[in-house]
C-alpha cells in the first residue's frame, strides 16, 4: 500500500460524457501527478501540481483539466469523452516538486468509455 | 523533447535464468529512477541512481548508471516468478519525469 488513494476504482461511461477522478496523496506529500496508461502502453504524463499550483504539464488534452485543493487532494476532469480515452489513470505523489523525487503511485482508476 | 527508450520491449525467460533491461535517454540525466509494475498493479519505486557509473544492488537486482549519464541497466540474477512485471526507467526533464517505454518480463516456470 503506497498511501496514495484513488477513487473510483472503475468507471464505465458513454462517449460525450464527463467524469471526475479523485486522488489523495500520501500524508506529507505536496506534489500530485496524473498519468494515463493505455492497454500495453507506457505511462504518459499528463500534469503535475505542487502545493496547489500547476507545476508541469505534459500532453494533456484540452478536454482534460485538473486541480489541487487546499487539503492537497487532486481531481482530474475528463470531458467530451471519446472511445480513445479508455485507459488506466494513475495518480502519484511525491514529497517535493522537483522531478528528482521518487513518486508513489495510487492503485489507479480504470476508465472505460463505451 | 527528451525520449527514453528501453530494450527489449518484451523478454521471456526460464525461471532461474538472468534478465537484463537497458534504458537509453536522448539527453544527459541528472538521475535515473526505476519502477516495477506487476500485472494488474501500479508502478512501484525501486531505486534512484545519481552518480556517473553508479552501481547499486538490491538482493538479486543490480542497477547501473552509465558513465555519460545517458543510459542505465537493470540486471536480475536467477529470476523467480515474483519478478514478473514491467520494468520502467524514468529520467527527469523540464521539471517532469519521463518514463521509458518499459520492458515486460514473463517467466516460464
Amino acid at each position: 500500500d503506497s498511501g496514495v488513494t484513488q477513487t473510483p476504482k472503475h468507471l464505465i461511461t458513454a462517449t460525450g460524457q464527463r467524469v471526475t477522478l479523485r486522488c489523495s496523496p500520501r500524508s506529507g506529500d505536496l506534489s500530485v501527478y496524473w498519468y494515463q496508461q493505455s492497454l500495453d502502453q507506457g505511462l504518459q504524463f499528463l500534469i503535475q501540481y505542487y502545493n496547489g499550483e500547476e507545476r508541469a504539464k505534459g500532453n494533456i488534452l484540452e478536454r482534460f483539466s485538473a486541480q489541487q485543493f487546499p487539503d492537497l487532494h487532486s481531481e482530474l476532469n475528463l470531458s467530451s469523452l471519446e472511445l480513445g480515452d479508455s485507459a488506466l489513470y494513475f495518480c502519484a505523489s511525491s514529497r517535493g516538486g522537483e522531478s528528482s523525487y521518487e513518486q508513489y503511485f495510487g492503485p489507479g482508476t480504470r476508465l472505460t468509455v463505451t | 523533447g527528451q525520449q527514453v527508450m528501453q530494450i527489449p520491449q518484451y523478454q521471456h525467460v526460464q525461471e532461474g535464468e538472468d534478465f537484463t533491461t537497458y534504458c537509453n535517454s536522448s539527453t544527459t540525466l541528472s538521475n535515473i529512477q526505476w519502477y516495477k509494475q506487476r500485472p494488474g498493479g501500479h508502478p512501484v519505486f525501486l531505486i534512484q541512481l545519481v552518480k556517473s557509473g553508479e552501481v547499486k544492488k538490491q538482493k538479486r537486482l543490480t542497477f547501473q548508471f552509465g558513465e555519460a549519464k545517458k543510459n542505465s541497466s537493470l540486471h536480475i540474477t536467477a529470476t523467480q516468478t515474483t519478478d514478473v512485471g514491467t520494468y520502467f526507467c524514468a529520467g527527469p526533464s523540464n521539471e517532469k519525469l519521463t518514463f521509458g517505454t518499459g520492458t515486460r518480463l514473463t517467466i516460464i516456470p
